[in-house]
């Protein structure tokens, strides 16, 4: 059971905007700053957003974060196929003085 | 360019040990906190240990605290994780990752399996 709680699964077609939740408490996502992870089949996963809405060199702007109290989201638009990963929320847990990962959310491109 | 290459996994039965290193070029290694992160076969990502930059600091989740051991040899730009009395359920990719206020590159992993 994951301290931080995904949908195991979200979809969309090409060009579709979709999101993703991750809902947490107020020791992690209400306190800290949210970070994305995505991970292609057989990868290891990848800094995908950090510090609530900053992105690494080379990652688009089609992906987006927001957070509000104890929930943060990631929002893709423009879908397209190279979209399709596991995507993973993570934050810094005050209590457990540790990182706290969500369950990971399964995105299809249909 | 950041690498972190991760070693020494591999098949061990329940109640042994093993301990797997992490090689990190590319960076200044005694700069930056480290972490190991964890995922079990097609499941989703757990935090094991991090360590400070002096490695004088370690930190343990529940799961693994008095068993692991978290370490660093800054002379040698790597990383490590003891492992004892290893159960079946830390059979799982053990991934080296570096932190900078945020976990940001990791290892490819090295698979450990522990047999019961």
């Amino acid at each position: 059971q994951s301290v931080l709680t995904q949908l195991p699964s979200a979809s969309g077609t090409p060009g579709q905007r979709v999101t993703i939740s991750c809902s947490g408490s107020s020791s992690n996502i209400r306190s800290n700053a949210v970070n994305w992870y995505q991970q292609l089949p057989g990868m290891a996963p990848k800094l995908l957003i950090y510090g609530n809405d900053q992105r690494p060199s080379g990652v688009p702007d089609r992906f987006s974060t927001s957070k509000s109290g104890t929930s943060a989201s990631l929002a893709i638009s423009g879908l397209q196929s190279e979209d399709e990963a596991d995507y993973y929320c993570a934050v810094w847990d005050d209590s457990l003085n540790g990182w706290v990962f969500g369950g990971g959310t399964k995105l299809t491109v249909l | 360019q950041v690498q972190l290459v991760e070693s020494g996994g591999g098949l061990v039965k329940a109640g042994g040990s093993l301990r797997v290193s992490c090689a990190a070029s590319g960076f200044t290694f005694s700069d930056y906190y480290m972490s190991w992160i964890r995922q079990a076969p097609g499941k989703g990502l757990e935090w094991v240990s991090y360590i400070t930059s002096n490695g004088n600091y370690a930190n343990y989740a529940d799961s693994v605290k008095g068993r692991f051991t978290i370490s660093r040899d800054n002379a040698k730009n790597s990383l490590y994780l003891q492992m004892n009395s290893l159960r079946a359920e830390d059979t799982a990719v053990y991934y080296c990752v570096r932190e900078l206020g945020r976990p940001d590159y990791w290892g490819q992993g090295t698979l450990v399996t522990v047999s019961s």
